[in-house]
């Protein structure tokens, strides 16, 4: 099976604007979550959708926003950007079944390298 | 409640010497328990997990990690450490979400 596949690799944009991360995910997985890795905070997770769904959410301000599609695919968006959006997004998927979720297990994309000048 | 706890941020080695990673968990339930490894602007990648089967689970590249619930720990653990293990590794429980621990920056010295 191919694994999980982010777009783009790498990314550099200036303050204010917005940015679409996209997350494909491994075929028959059906939950997929959002990761921001900096050198300062380290892993912080910023979401999970499974079934076109939002099913948890961290800390993180409203800016940052998700969506799932039919397909599973998911994206991901940044408004207004800020110098310290600048990190590895990194996408996660999971079979995620429904009866004993303990035991699912998370396969990770190559991430996508986020620069804001 | 439950989080996870990595012990060591950095960890130094020789080349073909022993590799211990720490990591202790606090959880209400049992909890599902693995390990990630991740190379420089790499994605993370799985060297192994625990389900409640066998508490000795052995992982990819000669990596393994025991399950002692009396400890509440599940160290990381590889007999003979190589150049191409120098990575950060990471700690993660796991009930109805997953939760990650810190990381340990792994070295290994020539």
């Amino acid at each position: 099976k191919a694994g999980v596949t982010q777009t783009p690799r790498y990314l550099i944009k200036t303050r204010g604007q917005q940015v679409t991360l996209s997350c494909s995910p491994i075929s028959g997985h059906r939950s997929v979550s959002w990761y921001q890795q900096t050198p300062g905070q380290g892993l912080q997770f910023l979401f999970e959708y499974f079934s076109e769904t939002q099913r948890n959410k961290g800390n993180f301000p409203g800016r940052f926003s998700g969506r799932q599609f039919s397909n599973s695919r998911s994206e991901m968006n940044v408004s207004t950007l800020e110098l310290g959006d600048s990190a590895l997004y990194l996408c996660a998927s999971s079979l995620s079944p429904l009866r004993d979720r303990s035991a699912d297990t998370q396969y990770f994309g190559p991430g996508t390298r986020l620069t804001v000048l | 409640a439950q989080s996870v706890t990595q012990l060591d941020s950095h960890v130094s080695v020789s080349e073909g010497t022993p590799v211990l990673l720490r990591c202790n968990y606090s959880s209400s339930y049992s909890p599902s328990l693995f390990w990630y490894v991740q190379h420089p602007n790499k994605g993370l990648q799985l060297l192994l997990k625990y389900t409640s089967a066998a508490t000795l689970v052995k992982g990819i590249n000669g990596f393994e990690a025991e399950f002692k619930k009396s400890e509440t720990s599940f160290h990381l653990t590889k007999p003979s450490a190589h150049m191409s293990d120098a990575a950060e590794y990471f700690c993660v429980v796991s009930l109805n979400k997953f939760y990650f621990g810190s990381g340990t920056k792994l070295n290994v010295k020539p």
